[in-house]
C-alpha cells in the first residue's frame, strides 16, 4: 500500500468548515483513497473513499487532486463531536488478504 | 453501533492467566479481523479471517491464538501473557476483502496485564 502524510495536529473552530489534507505520492492508478476517524478509546469509525472523482456523503466531502498525489477530507460544519484523530489510508483493488495499513494520522481538535 | 459486538470491553488479567476476547458480528460479512493498538502507536493488523480460513497472521506471537468458528464470530485466546500486551485489541469486518469493502470496526477491548 502507498504510503500517506498527514499533520499530527489541527486545530478548528466549531460550526467552520475543518480540511484536513493528505499527500499520497506514490500512489498507483487503481489504489483506492480511504479516510477513517477514531475517536477517544472507540474503534475506527468508516468515513468516505474514493478513486478519483471527488465524492461527498453524509458525512464529509473527499477532494482528490487531478494527479491523485493528494486529498483532502473536508467536514463542512464541523462540531465539538467531530474531535478525533483521521487516518488517511490508500488500497489496492485485489482479492485475498485485505489490509488497512494505518499511520498515526492527524489529531483534529474542535474548539468552541 | 456499527453491527459489530466485542466482549469484554475491560479485561485485567495475569501473566499466568488464560482468557478469551470474543468479537461478533451481525452484518453478515464474511471476512474478520482482528488488531492492535498500543499507547501512542498506530492500529496494527494481527489476523484476517475469509469465510472461516485465516489469510493473514501478521507475525503475531503465538501467545495469541484466534479462532474463527464460522463467519460471525472470531475470538482471540490469550494466554501466558506480558506488560507490553497490554492494549486495545479491536475486531472489525467486511463483506469481503477488495479494496472496496469497507472494514466496521467493534468498540475494542481493553487489556491490562499485570
Amino acid at each position: 500500500d502507498a504510503k500517506t502524510t498527514q499533520p499530527p495536529s489541527m486545530d478548528c473552530a466549531e460550526g467552520r468548515a475543518a480540511n484536513l489534507p493528505c499527500n499520497h505520492s506514490t500512489i498507483s492508478g487503481n489504489e483506492y483513497v480511504y479516510w477513517y476517524r477514531q475517536i477517544h478509546s472507540q474503534g475506527p469509525q468508516y468515513i468516505i473513499h474514493g478513486l478519483k472523482n471527488n465524492e461527498t456523503n453524509e458525512m464529509a466531502s473527499l477532494i482528490i487532486t487531478e494527479d491523485r498525489k493528494s486529498s483532502t477530507l473536508i467536514l463542512p460544519h464541523a462540531t465539538l463531536r467531530d474531535t478525533a484523530v483521521y487516518y488517511c489510508i490508500v488500497r489496492l483493488p485485489i482479492q485475498g488478504a485485505q489490509k488497512l495499513v494505518f499511520g498515526q494520522g492527524t489529531r483534529l481538535t474542535i474548539n468552541p | 453501533e456499527t453491527g459489530v459486538t466485542q466482549t469484554p470491553r475491560h479485561l485485567v488479567m495475569g501473566m499466568t492467566n488464560k482468557k478469551s476476547l470474543k468479537c461478533e458480528q451481525h452484518l453478515g460479512h464474511n471476512a474478520m479481523y482482528w488488531y492492535k493498538q498500543s499507547a501512542k502507536k498506530p492500529l496494527e493488523l494481527m489476523f484476517v479471517y475469509n469465510f472461516k480460513e485465516q489469510t493473514e497472521n501478521n507475525s503475531v506471537p503465538s501467545r495469541f491464538s484466534p479462532e474463527c468458528p464460522n463467519s460471525s464470530h472470531l475470538f482471540l485466546h490469550l494466554h501466558t501473557l506480558q506488560p507490553e500486551d497490554s492494549a486495545l485489541y479491536l475486531c472489525a469486518s467486511s463483506q469481503g476483502q477488495g479494496a472496496r469493502e469497507t472494514q466496521y470496526f467493534g468498540p475494542g477491548t481493553r487489556l491490562l496485564v499485570l
